[in-house]
């Protein structure tokens, strides 16, 4: 059965640190992985990642995948209390499926 | 900028009553998901939808839970009859075809508790 494991399930840390956080799958027919943000509500898409080693960046958010041992780790460098939200870690696969992780809940307090 | 559109956005409903939810999704995007998401776990797909036809509904339980999608524009997502255990998020979300297929789109959600 294909399943997605997010790592830590949840994070407290403060005002510019920066976090790491983890995903490992397991998959039949991967097709790319992506990484959501979702605060109070609907999930908003941050990146898509489909080959290992190509670092994907938005601002002080970067994400790279690894295909060989099967994970992911989204980073987030001088963390701001905006970026507290669940992030959420997705796989699509050529079932036209998204497989979604149970989120890692980060908190950035000031 | 272009939004999927749910409603209700919250419910409250007894146990053993019927309920629907609404989407529409943006303009153009053929493919519609409606996920379930319990507190604290991730979406959990329960039926795609590409234009009119349904593509993978093995997640839903189908006793109780029915969607349709009739002209390939809106959909509806049913539950009868609703069971304590039906209280979560259910998320609609859509994408265009081609190569941005990957890129959903969320609606706000419609919150449901049922009693």
């Amino acid at each position: 059965e294909d399943k997605v494991v997010q790592s830590p399930l949840s994070l407290v840390v403060h005002e510019g640190d920066t976090v790491t956080l983890n995903c490992s799958y397991e998959v039949t027919n991967f097709r790319s992985l992506l990484w959501y943000k979702q605060e109070k509500k609907a999930p908003t898409f941050l990146f898509m990642l489909t080959s290992s080693g190509i670092e994907k960046k938005s601002g002080r958010l970067s994400s790279i995948l690894d295909k060989k041992e099967l994970f992911s780790i989204l980073n987030i460098t001088a963390t701001q209390t905006g970026d507290s939200a669940v992030y959420l870690c997705a796989f699509y696969n050529y079932g036209q499926n998204f497989v979604f992780g149970p989120g890692t809940r980060l908190s950035v307090l000031p | 900028e272009a939004e999927v559109a749910q409603s209700p956005r919250y419910k409250i409903t007894e146990k053993s009553q019927a309920v629907a939810f609404w989407c529409d999704p943006i303009s153009g995007h053929a493919t519609l998901y409606w996920y379930r998401q319990i507190l604290g776990q991730g979406p959990e797909l329960l039926v795609q939808f590409q234009d009119e036809s349904v593509v993978d509904d093995s997640q839903l339980p189908k006793d109780r839970f029915s969607a349709e999608r009739l002209k390939g524009v809106d959909s509806t997502l049913k539950i009868q009859p609703a069971e304590l255990g039906d209280s979560a998020m259910y998320l609609c979300a859509s994408s265009s075809d081609g190569r941005r297929l990957y890129e959903q789109y969320f609606g706000p959600g419609t919150r449901l508790t049922v009693t």
